[in-house]
């Protein structure tokens, strides 16, 4: 069983629409959740992290985890053409030196004009 | 430009051949890492530096040779590679090691192709 699993898509939606990408992970001793973007011939970019469970927005994203049942999700309101890349969530324990983000394996998100 | 500049951008390379990539962050950080990034995988952790001190490496083949001659500089040698070895090459940094779970920096990258 991977640590970290995401569905690599690619996912279509209309522009406008409200997008959903999940995470699941394999370890409940995780802390810190992140979500990364990533353009054609670009590195990620950190978009947002989040700290234990609960929600967290800024702007037209928010991320939530739910530990309970290790499931994190990024949720992109309005969705514009602009938002079309390959969003990377990231796990991490969080404790002392161990400083390993445990990676899935990217979402391919295009949005339609 | 995100302070995370990475060359070439592109590169073809023999499998008898000997390159070199270069990373070079702008932002400070103390921590600076390889990843490779091949397609539908997740990143691959290769090599990390704290300090120009190499804290890690991932059980990566000898024919990746990393150098970190100060905090700002990391370099990646390349020599009799696979095929198998083409690859998007990212760096990243961070803060210090431990705020890796923060968020690291990653440059463009290194398409690599070798033939």
């Amino acid at each position: 069983q991977k640590e970290v699993e995401q569905d690599p898509g690619p996912l279509s939606v209309p522009e406008g629409a409200i997008v959903s990408l999940n995470c699941t992970y394999s370890n409940s001793a995780f802390q810190y959740f992140m979500w990364y973007r990533q353009y054609s011939r670009k590195g990620p970019e950190l978009l947002m992290y989040t700290y234990s469970s609960g929600n967290k927005e800024d702007g037209r994203f928010t991320a939530q985890v739910d530990k309970s049942s290790k499931y994190i999700s990024l949720f992109i309101r309005d969705s514009q053409p602009s938002d079309s890349a390959t969003y990377l969530c990231a796990v991490n324990l969080g404790r002392g030196s161990n400083y390993q983000l445990i990676w899935g394996a990217g979402t391919k998100l295009i949005i339609k004009p | 430009e995100t302070g995370v500049t990475q060359t070439p951008r592109h590169l073809v390379m023999g499998m008898t051949n000997k390159k070199s990539l270069k990373c070079e962050q702008h932002l400070g950080h103390n921590a600076m890492y390889w990843y490779k990034q091949s397609a539908k995988k997740p990143l691959e952790l290769m090599f990390v530096y704290s300090l120009e001190e190499r804290v890690e490496n991932n059980s990566v083949p000898s024919r990746f040779s990393p150098e970190c001659p100060n905090s700002s500089h990391l370099f990646l040698h390349l020599h009799t590679l696979q095929p198998e070895d083409s690859a998007l090459y990212l760096c990243a940094s961070s803060q210090e090691i431990s705020y890796g779970a923060y968020g690291y920096t990653f440059g463009s990258g290194t398409r690599l192709t070798v033939v």
